[in-house]
């Protein structure tokens, strides 16, 4: 059983084009994640929901929005696309409430992004 | 500013012989994580090492942690073909976790 999946696993769009990324966990985790990771492999950390409550945003543009219908679920929502969003962005989940430091965070496969 | 930062950036050595990546970083930290990626693929959480603790072991892997010198590194004995991925170091800082940008390690046969 895949513990964190995402869909679609690629994603070729237009620049300017609004587009969505899914994600899900079966893991009964308290929060959840998404990170960037860009050309160079730097994975830098986009947002955190713990049950559904926001509790990171980083300074990310406004056109990035996540959504968290209930805990298992964190989607994110991306307008007005643009060619810097190229990128492979990563879900994560994790046991921790709150503070997610000591705990161990459990990856998606990612979802490439290409903006044209 | 970047929390954790490895050296060396890639590594090529033989199958059999011995990997050692190192991990710095900025300010003090409750604990340090390593995880792998392979390609094209999510990362995979290997180790955690706390700041009370200066060694730690599992199966080929072993993590050391220098609070002193605000460092780290990740020895994996007798390397395989499998082993050949990124490795990542993760600290905490503001609550959250930060990634370094990885060493990316090469297994040749």
């Amino acid at each position: 059983d895949t513990a964190v999946s995402q869909t679609p696993k690629y994603l070729v769009t237009q620049m300017g084009n609004d587009k969505s990324i899914k994600c899900e966990q079966n893991l009964g985790h308290d929060t959840m994640y998404w990170y960037k990771q860009d050309s160079k492999k730097f994975l830098k950390i986009m947002f955190s929901y713990n049950n559904k409550e926001l509790i990171i945003n980083e300074t990310v543009p406004n056109r990035f929005s996540p959504k968290s219908p209930d805990k298992a679920h964190l989607n994110l929502h991306i307008n007005s696309l643009e060619l810097g969003d190229s990128a492979v962005y990563f879900c994560a989940s994790s046991q921790a409430s709150g503070v997610a430091s000591t705990d161990t965070q459990y990856f998606g496969p990612g979802t490439r992004l290409t903006v044209l | 500013s970047q929390q954790g930062e490895e050296d060396p950036q890639a590594l090529s050595i033989q199958e059999g012989e011995n990997a050692t990546m190192n991990c710095s970083y900025k300010t003090s930290i409750n604990n340090l994580q390593w995880y792998r990626q392979n390609s094209g693929r999510g990362l995979v959480h290997l180790i955690l090492i706390r700041s009370n603790e200066r060694e730690k072991h599992s199966g080929r892997l072993r993590v050391t942690l220098d609070t002193s010198k605000k460092s780290s590194s990740l020895l994996i004995t007798a390397s395989r073909a499998a082993d050949t991925a990124s490795y990542f170091c993760a600290t905490d800082a503001a609550s959250k976790i930060i990634f370094g940008s990885g060493t990316r390690l090469s297994i040749r046969p």
